[in-house]
């Protein structure tokens, strides 16, 4: 089955600075890769999604870049603020299939 | 976002106790999802309902017993629960089981076993 890879388990960065989260994943037969966001307490929330027919995709600070051919995807965070401190999952699914598999999340702490 | 309600939100039993887990979502969903969630663990998928029907249950002991009576609800019944069973449990919902379809997650339930 498929196996998500996700790293790093945790990311420190300044308020103002960058963030970048890395997965990889084994089944090339995967096609769609969400990204999940988890504050304290709350529930995991999309903030973005690829699928394999584009290679990138950017919504105001957040962008997802899709690389079929090494099998991994990376979420990237400019400007990030302290709101944006959370952990973060990345998943991926075939087409066709319901199940998500999900990678082990990013705590990510923005400090002020 | 009240799309996707789970009740309880917090539940603490003992090993000889019967309780049950409640979903429900307002989203028009065909697709509903069990998962568990434990401390520093990819979030495991436990049980996939599509229009009432169980299409997946991945290899969840039997103390763990889904019912889906329609599709706006979805249940998860709990027995003779192990310390281990501690975890968040979130449901979820998705407009079809096609896989590339985003999930809408419920806030959880937190649930510990003495």
């Amino acid at each position: 089955g498929e196996n998500v890879e996700q790293h790093p388990s945790t990311l420190s960065v300044q308020e103002g600075d960058s963030a970048v989260i890395k997965c990889t994943y084994s089944d090339s037969a995967s096609n769609y890769f969400p990204w999940y966001k988890q504050e304290l307490g709350k529930r995991p929330q999309l903030i973005i999604d690829i699928r394999s027919n584009v290679g990138e995709k950017k919504d105001q600070r957040i962008a997802v870049t899709l690389n079929k051919t090494a099998k991994h995807f990376s979420l990237h965070i400019t400007e990030t603020q302290p709101e944006d401190s959370a952990v973060y999952f990345c998943a991926a699914s075939i087409s066709g299939y319901s199940t998500l598999t999900f990678g082990k999340g990013t705590m990510l702490l923005v400090s002020p | 976002e009240t799309g996707v309600t789970q009740t309880p939100r917090h539940l603490v039993m003992g090993m000889t106790n019967k309780k049950s887990l409640k979903c429900e979502q307002h989203l028009g969903h065909n697709a509903m999802y069990w998962y568990k969630q434990s401390a520093k663990k990819p979030l495991e998928l436990m049980f996939v309902y599509s229009l009432e029907e169980r299409v997946e249950n991945n290899s969840v002991p039997s103390r763990f017993s889904p019912e889906c009576p329609n599709s706006s609800h979805l249940f998860l019944h709990l027995h003779t629960l192990q310390p281990e069973d501690s975890a968040l449990y979130l449901c979820a919902s998705s407009q079809d089981r096609v896989g590339n379809q985003p999930q809408h997650f419920g806030d959880g339930t937190r649930l510990s076993i003495l």
